[in-house]
């Protein structure tokens, strides 16, 4: 069993509230990765890091923001939500030289 | 990272053996070909991962020629609950090479359903 957690796993929040969606892992894994994904469409990459004080901005263009601090947490924040970040983001962790990935349960954003 | 190309959907029986076929033409000398399963709502699991001929685990099978520029997932007797989306992912991370070298960047994978 993987252990990485996200919290909360819903949030139904108002537009305009800053929020953060935590993400820990046990594991000790150096890489980390947020992703992005809407029901039934393609996961997209927003933002990964390669370890402490390394934060990368994915594929996909987020307003997001990130930090790594520590090794075992990789927090995403939202300044100020919008209706159109509402969707799924999912938290993934994975060791050195072509290890496998390892999801945590997701948070299912709602802004309204 | 090389691109891969996979097709966006299958239907199988149960009990038939599926094969998905993944393309991956620009693949680098140390890329190895990895392989996730997602299901709807949930994060996508590792599956199997190779670098050439064939791997086989409790799960899977993954063929890959000796060209490399093309591999073959295969799921023996697939079941109901093997209906989800597949993944195809080749890189290499074993080295810091730029800011890009440590993506995990998946595309749009294989819709596999399984049909009773």
């Amino acid at each position: 069993e993987a252990d990485i957690y996200q919290t909360p796993r819903y949030l139904v929040i108002g537009t305009g509230k800053k929020i953060t969606l935590e993400c820990s892992q046990t594991m000790g894994h150096d890489k980390m990765y947020w992703y992005q994904q809407d029901p039934g469409m393609e996961l997209h990459l927003i933002h990964y890091s390669y370890g402490v004080n390394s934060t990368e901005k994915g594929d996909l263009s987020s307003e997001s923001t990130v930090s790594r601090i520590r090794t075992e947490h990789f927090p995403l924040t939202l300044e100020s939500a919008r209706p159109s970040h509402t969707s799924q983001y999912l938290c993934a962790s994975r060791g050195t030289i072509n290890t496998e990935a390892f999801f945590g349960q997701g948070t299912r954003l709602t802004v309204v | 990272l090389a691109k891969t190309t996979q097709p966006i959907s299958m239907d199988s029986y149960e009990g038939q053996e599926v094969n998905i076929t993944c393309s991956h033409n620009n693949i680098a000398t140390n890329d190895y070909i990895t392989w996730y399963q997602q299901f709807p709502s949930q994060g996508p699991r590792f599956i199997i991962q190779g670098y050439k001929t064939k791997v086989t685990n409790e799960v899977a099978s993954l063929f890959i020629p000796a060209d490399r520029k093309s591999s073959t997932l295969s799921l023996p007797r697939v079941s109901l609950s093997d209906t989800a989306v597949y993944y195809c992912l080749v890189g290499d991370t074993s080295t810091y090479s730029g800011a890009g070298s440590y993506q995990l960047t998946f595309g749009k994978g294989t819709k596999l359903s399984v049909i009773p």
